[in-house]
C-alpha cells in the first residue's frame, strides 16, 4: 500500500523568507502524481502544486516550488517570500496513474511570523 | 464558477443519534468524494461516487455510515447511530472525471457530546 509521510508537524518561518517543508513516500509504481494542497482554517483543501512522477522537471507555481527526487522518493514543497497568507496546514499527497483514491500525508503545520 | 457546498459547517449531537451531512458538487462534475479527516491527520477517503454509482466504498463502516448520491448530483453521508470516535470533518470533493484534479468544499466539523 502506499503511504505518505511529513516528518515535520510543525514549521515557522519569518515573513518574506524562504521555507521547505518535507515530504516522503512509498510506493511500488513507476507512474503516479504527487501533490500539495493548503488547509487554511476555512478548512477547504486548495490544490497549491501538481507533479507528474514522469516529468523530470520540478513543477513551478509563483512563490511554489517543488523539489521532486524520484528515486528517493522525496517531494519537497519551498514557498519563496512568505506572506502571512501562507499560514495554513499544508498535505502532500499521492495519486497513483489511472487511480483516483488521493493518499494524504498527516500534514505540517506552517507559522508565518510578521 | 461555485465550488463544491457542504452543509452544515458544524454539528453538535450526543452519541448515538442520527446525523447527516450534504454536498453539492461543481456543476458538471461527474465524480464525487466523501472524506473524514480526524484531528491532526490528513484526509482519508469513505467513499467515490461516478454518477450516481457507488464504485469505491471499501473504507466505509457499513454498519453505520451510508450514502447516496441519487441523480448522480448532491450527496448525502449519513452515520445512525454516531459513536464519539466519529467526531470529525468531513470533507465532500469532487472531479470533472476520476482522474482530474479535485475540488473540495470547506467541510462539516462533527463533534459527538
Amino acid at each position: 500500500a502506499q503511504t505518505v509521510t511529513q516528518s515535520q508537524p510543525e514549521m515557522s518561518v519569518q515573513e518574506a523568507e524562504t521555507v521547505t517543508l518535507s515530504c516522503t513516500y512509498d510506493t511500488s509504481e513507476s507512474d503516479y502524481y504527487l501533490f500539495w494542497y493548503k488547509q487554511p482554517p476555512s478548512r477547504q483543501m486548495i490544490l497549491v502544486i501538481r507533479q507528474e512522477a514522469y516529468k523530470q522537471q520540478n513543477a513551478t507555481e509563483n512563490r511554489f516550488s517543488v523539489n521532486f527526487q524520484k528515486a528517493a522518493k522525496s517531494f519537497s514543497l519551498k514557498i519563496s517570500d512568505s506572506q502571512l497568507g501562507d499560514a495554513a496546514m499544508y498535505f502532500c499527497a499521492y495519486r497513483k496513474k489511472g487511480a483516483q483514491k488521493l493518499v494524504f500525508g498527516q500534514g505540517t503545520r506552517l507559522t508565518i511570523n510578521p | 464558477e461555485a465550488g463544491v457546498v457542504q452543509s452544515p459547517r458544524y454539528k453538535i449531537i450526543e452519541k448515538k443519534q442520527p446525523v447527516a451531512f450534504w454536498c453539492n458538487p461543481i456543476s458538471g462534475h461527474n465524480t464525487l468524494y466523501w472524506y473524514r479527516q480526524n484531528l491532526g491527520q490528513g484526509p482519508e477517503l469513505l467513499i467515490r461516487y461516478e454518477n450516481e454509482e457507488a464504485v469505491d466504498d471499501s473504507q466505509l463502516p457499513k454498519d453505520r455510515f451510508s450514502a447516496e448520491r441519487l441523480k448522480g448530483v448532491d450527496s448525502t453521508l449519513k452515520i445512525q447511530p454516531a459513536e464519539l470516535g466519529d467526531s470529525a470533518v468531513y470533507l465532500c470533493a469532487s472531479s470533472l472525471r476520476g482522474n482530474q484534479p479535485q475540488h473540495f468544499g470547506d467541510g462539516t466539523r462533527l463533534s459527538i457530546l
